[in-house]
């Protein structure tokens, strides 16, 4: 079966800017995180939706935001880049809790 | 200020040896957890998982061992070969929160 999709994979943004990522989960999985990954602060979780709605958020300013949509597909956008927001960007699905998460294989975000 | 990279543990070992890769978690309300395996370039990759009324569970050259008193979980591979190299991640799924929370990563080079 297909494993998670990320679109696009690399990007290149000037600061200021305003960005949106892409996942599509694993067909089934309704449960969708996202994850940020830097060599700094390695991988911090930024937030998780299940049927449209947000459950959980991490610690992230509000610049970072998301939605789901119902066929669980889901979107992640960051507006008034900062140099600092270059990262991985790591979306996840579950099928349910206990059952792991799949992670897709990321948007290289670079802000310049 | 500038951010310093996370210095991840290394180790190394020789192709065909055992290794055995330790991480402490910090949740005593952690109930699930997972290690994962990262290669260059793509995302986390799911190894094992072991849910917190078990202390032992095996797969294919992989075991992770839970040990619930000390906070402590280790992820060993039997029989290490080249394809083993990568940085693995301990994840702690925190009950109730729909959330993993990443151990800072080990870097594994087998060594020919």
């Amino acid at each position: 079966k297909a494993g998670v999709t990320q679109t696009p994979r690399y990007l290149i943004k000037t600061r200021g800017q305003q960005v949106t990522l892409s996942c599509s989960p694993i067909s089934g999985h309704r449960s969708v995180s996202w994850y940020q990954q830097t060599p700094g602060q390695g991988l911090q979780f930024l937030f998780e939706y299940f049927s449209e709605t947000q459950r959980n958020k991490g610690n992230f300013p509000g610049r970072f935001s998301g939605r789901q949509f119902s066929n669980s597909r889901s979107e992640m956008n960051v507006s008034t880049l900062e140099l600092g927001d270059s990262a991985l960007y790591l979306c996840a699905s579950s099928l349910a809790e206990f059952y792991g998460y799949t992670f897709g294989s990321g948007t290289r975000l670079t802000v310049v | 200020g500038e951010s310093v990279g996370l210095h991840l543990p290394t180790l190394s070992v020789q192709e065909g040896d055992n290794s055995i890769i330790n991480c402490a978690y910090s949740n005593s309300a952690s109930d699930y957890f997972i290690w994962y395996k990262q290669e260059s370039g793509k995302g986390p990759q799911f190894i094992i998982d072991i849910r917190s009324n078990m202390d032992k569970r095996q797969g294919q050259r992989v075991t992770v061992l839970l040990n619930k008193t000390v906070k402590h979980l280790s992820l060993q591979i039997a029989a290490t070969q080249p394809g083993d190299s990568a940085v693995y991640f301990c994840a702690e799924n925190i009950k109730g929160a729909q959330k993993l929370v990443f151990g800072q990563g080990t870097r594994l080079t087998i060594n020919p």
